[in-house]
């Protein structure tokens, strides 16, 4: 079975600078997709950014972006300008077929 | 994105008694459904995928007996807890995906409270 493992439980960064969640992950596989969630208090899961494996160039979405090295295992998150909102857990996640696994999730605080 | 709705967003039921929580995708057809329970301040846990039409796949320690789940059409999943326990109460979230590999689109979760 696949693995994700995000090292950073907490972080924390001041409203409008960047911060970097880290995200690694065990697989043998070579084609499958790999997320980022957000989870505000409402509980109610949101994605955020999403990479496909078969792509080398990394997603961006507005102020989020990724940093995907596929040899190192490696998917991490870049939150640029961060914003009150961005207060949240974060999750990364993996995907292969219809087998999707998250890891233990980091909570962002974003201060004003 | 897909919406994905969940209802009922909470529910409070008596020892032995049985839920059921339904997933609904309203703007896409669902070929896959997850269903995860999570416990306060920790990650999601996969219970069961679930593809339209056939059983569902329960993951290693989830009792398929207690645990019961319908994907009778593409839009709708269903989860069945049977002779809940206070052990069971917890977070359930459903997602549905419309092509698998592919993102997955949350519910807003429902909340058990069994006593």
């Amino acid at each position: 079975a696949q693995t994700v493992t995000q090292s950073q439980p907490e972080m924390s960064v001041q409203e409008a600078e960047t911060v970097t969640l880290s995200c690694t992950y065990d697989t043998s596989e070579n084609n499958y997709y790999l997320f980022w969630y957000k989870q505000p208090p409402s509980r109610q899961m949101i994605l955020v950014i999403r990479q496909e494996a078969y792509k080398q160039q990394n997603a961006t979405e507005n102020r989020f972006s990724v940093n995907f090295q596929k040899a190192a295992k490696s998917f991490s998150l870049k939150i640029s300008d961060s914003q009150l909102g961005d207060t949240a857990m974060y999750f990364c996640a993996f995907m292969k077929m219809s087998d999707m696994r998250f890891g233990a999730g980091t909570r962002l605080t974003v201060k004003p | 994105g897909a919406v994905v709705s969940q209802h009922p967003s909470w529910v409070i039921c008596k020892s032995g008694t049985s839920v059921k929580i339904e997933c609904r995708s309203l703007d896409f057809q669902a070929t896959t459904m997850f269903w995860y329970r999570q416990f306060p301040k920790q990650s999601l846990m996969l219970m069961a995928t679930s593809n339209e039409g056939s059983k569902a796949t329960y993951e290693q320690g989830v009792e398929k007996d207690k645990f019961l789940i319908n994907h009778a059409s593409l839009t709708l999943s269903t989860l069945t807890v049977t002779s809940a326990h206070p052990e069971d109460s917890s977070f359930y979230i459903c997602s549905g995906s419309l092509i698998s590999p592919g993102p997955a689109f949350f519910g807003q979760g429902t909340r058990l409270t069994v006593v």
